[in-house]
This record gives C-alpha cells, sequence and structure tokens, in this order.
C-alpha cells in the first residue's frame, strides 16, 4: 500500500530565504506526482505536476523534483514571501489507479516571517 | 480562471440524518472526484466518477455513500445515515482528464459536522 511522508510538519523561515519541502512514497510504480497548495480553510491549489517520465518541473519561483526510483520529491521555492505561508501538500496517483486517486502526505505548514 | 464551487461550505447535521453536499465542477472537465480530510488527518480519496458511473472507490465509500451527475452541471455527493466519524471536510474535484498529465482542480470544501 502507498504510503507518502512529507518531513517536516512544520517549518518556520524568514522572509527571503528559499524553501525546502520534502516529500517521500513507498512505492515507485506511479502516474505523477502532484503538489498542491492548501490555505486554511480552503481547498487545494494545484502547484505542479511532475509526469513519471520527467525529472523536474518548474513555474516562476517554484521548482519540483522528482526521483522515482528513491521514492523522493523536493518543491523549492525560492526567495519566500509571507503570502508563501500555508500548507503545501504532495500526492501520487499510482499506477494502475485511476489516474487522479491520488495518496496525499500529511502536508508541510509553512510560515515566512516578515 | 474557471473553478470548481461547493455548497453549503457549512453543514451541521444531526447523527443518522441524510446530507447532500453538490459541487459544480469546471464545465469543460470530464471526471470528478470527491475526497475527504478528516481533521489533523491527510486528506483521502473517497470515489472518482466518468461518464456517469463510479469509476473508482475507496473502502471508506461503503453502502452509506453514494454520487450522482443529476443533470449537465451538478455532482453530489449523498451520505445516507450519518455518523460522527463523516464529520469532516469534503472536497469535490474535476481534471480534463483522467491522464497522467492533467492535474486536480479542488473546489473549497464542506465542512460537515455530525452531532
Amino acid at each position: 500500500k502507498q504510503e507518502v511522508t512529507q518531513i517536516p510538519a512544520a517549518l518556520s523561515v524568514p522572509e527571503g530565504e528559499n524553501l525546502v519541502l520534502n516529500c517521500s512514497f513507498t512505492d515507485s510504480a506511479i502516474y505523477n506526482l502532484q503538489w498542491f497548495r492548501q490555505d486554511p480553510g480552503k481547498g487545494l491549489t494545484s502547484l505542479l505536476l511532475i509526469q513519471s517520465s520527467q525529472r523536474e518541473q518548474t513555474s516562476g519561483r517554484l521548482n519540483a523534483s522528482l526521483d522515482k526510483s528513491s521514492g523522493r520529491s523536493t518543491l523549492y521555492i525560492a526567495a519566500s514571501q509571507p503570502g508563501d505561508s500555508a500548507t503545501y501538500l504532495c500526492a501520487v496517483s499510482p499506477y494502475g489507479a485511476a489516474g487522479n486517486k491520488l495518496t496525499f502526505g500529511g502536508g508541510t505548514r509553512v510560515l515566512v516571517k516578515p | 480562471e474557471p473553478e470548481v464551487t461547493q455548497t453549503p461550505s457549512h453543514q451541521v447535521t444531526q447523527m443518522g440524518q441524510e446530507v447532500i453536499l453538490r459541487c459544480v465542477p469546471i464545465s469543460n472537465h470530464l471526471y470528478f472526484y470527491w475526497y475527504r480530510q478528516i481533521l489533523g488527518q491527510k486528506v483521502e480519496f473517497l470515489v472518482s466518477f466518468y461518464n456517469n458511473e463510479i469509476s473508482e472507490k475507496s473502502e471508506i465509500f461503503d453502502d452509506q455513500f453514494s454520487v450522482e451527475r443529476p443533470d449537465g452541471s451538478n455532482f453530489t455527493l449523498k451520505i445516507r445515515s450519518t455518523k460522527l466519524e463523516d464529520s469532516a471536510m469534503y472536497f469535490c474535484a474535476s481534471s480534463v482528464w483522467d491522464r497522467d498529465n492533467s492535474p486536480l482542480h479542488f473546489g473549497n470544501g464542506t465542512r460537515l459536522t455530525v452531532t
């Protein structure tokens, strides 16, 4: 059974510092890995999707890498801003199941201090 | 930008009552999903729906749950006889395809409180 783990559970950094968020998964047979942002009381916003054949994806200040063989993904957020404060979730789509039947990690709660 | 909308934002019900949670997916999306998040726990997959039928469901999605697309725009989740442990945030989501390059778009959720 696929397990997704995110460490650390919480992170506090001063504004301007780069953020590094980690995600690990136990079964490398995946279609894709997705990173989401969740603000308090809100839904999940899709940030990046990395297909299993890709090594990384970039969008603005965000960069996500995927090492499928070791079961790891890292989300980098450059030059963090207070508006980046949120919970970041990673999720994997298992091979052989419905493409968006996602298994989620527990999230990393990020606080960027001005 | 098009978005998934969910109503109500908060629903309080008594144990044993039926509830219907409503969602309007993004109009050109073909695949629809329900996920839930119990307070302090991970987001969990409940069910996926395509072409007017369930394509996959989790162990959580037992006979107390059902989904329906009653018209061309709404997608509903019904819980027949609610239990205390059904209290959670329920998220509707949709995607264009059910493929490896089609991201999920989530609504803001319905917070269900069963008393």
